[in-house]
């Protein structure tokens, strides 16, 4: 069994600030894990994915992740936050192998930045 | 490629009343997801299709949800008896068996059952 655990529901950041989202997960298996943001009344858009290969991870709009074995964490990062970062953000895992790739996901956590 | 589409974008039936949603993947894409997301929780996994077959359903697929994906193109799925509790984002997502990894999500249908 897999999840994702993230944890606080909301982050505030002023505008220019470090951005740090944390993620946790539980994994049986090697896991994939993910970023994905969620705008309001839209789908999910990928930010970034870690898939067995660098550990450190750059992803669109300047948001970057590191995955930690040793402390099941992939937590999310940007070093100066911009007011259209604003939104939810989920993190989730999925299998390496197997050939249903569902995705499991945290609860989300809603990014304010403030002017 | 123009991304997954998803038809309705929203939807308001009576408790009660069956409703039908479309999905349709990016060309070429054999692989299908299903996902609820229900207010201020992530996307739960639903089903999975691999081209036509659906080849697993999550326990929170009730016996009033079915979906279908009868040419591997376009997928359905149908509540029945809608109930409140139905009331949720219905996510799809595709994929290949290439990109496994990597889903693509559509703008999903909002549902709202009175």
């Amino acid at each position: 069994a897999q999840s994702v655990t993230q944890l606080g529901s909301h982050v505030s950041v002023s505008e220019g600030a470090l951005v740090l989202l944390r993620c946790n997960y539980s994994s049986s298996v090697p896991p994939y894990l993910f970023w994905y943001v969620q705008y309001p009344n839209q789908g999910l858009q990928l930010l970034l994915k870690y898939t067995s290969a660098a550990t450190l991870v750059k992803g669109i709009n300047g948001f970057e992740a590191e995955f930690k074995k040793s402390e099941t964490s992939f937590h999310l990062t940007k070093p100066s936050a911009h007011m259209s970062d604003a939104a939810e953000y989920f993190c989730a895992v999925s299998r390496v192998t197997g050939a249903n790739s569902k995705l499991t996901f945290g609860k989300g956590i809603t990014l304010s930045v403030r002017p | 490629d123009t991304g997954v589409s998803q038809d309705p974008r929203h939807k308001i039936t009576k408790r009660g009343q069956n409703v039908t949603f479309r999905c349709d993947p990016i060309s070429e894409h054999n692989r299908l997801y299903w996902y609820r997301q229900t207010l201020g929780q992530g996307p739960e996994f639903l089903t999975y299709f691999q081209n036509e077959a659906q080849l697993e359903k999550s326990r929170l697929l009730s016996d009033r949800f079915s979906a279908e994906r009868p040419k591997g193109s376009f997928s359905t799925l149908e509540i029945q008896r809608t109930e409140q509790g139905d009331s949720a984002m219905y996510l799809c997502a595709s994929t290949t068996d290439k990109t496994q990894e990597t889903q693509y999500f559509g703008p999903g249908t909002r549902l709202l059952v009175l």
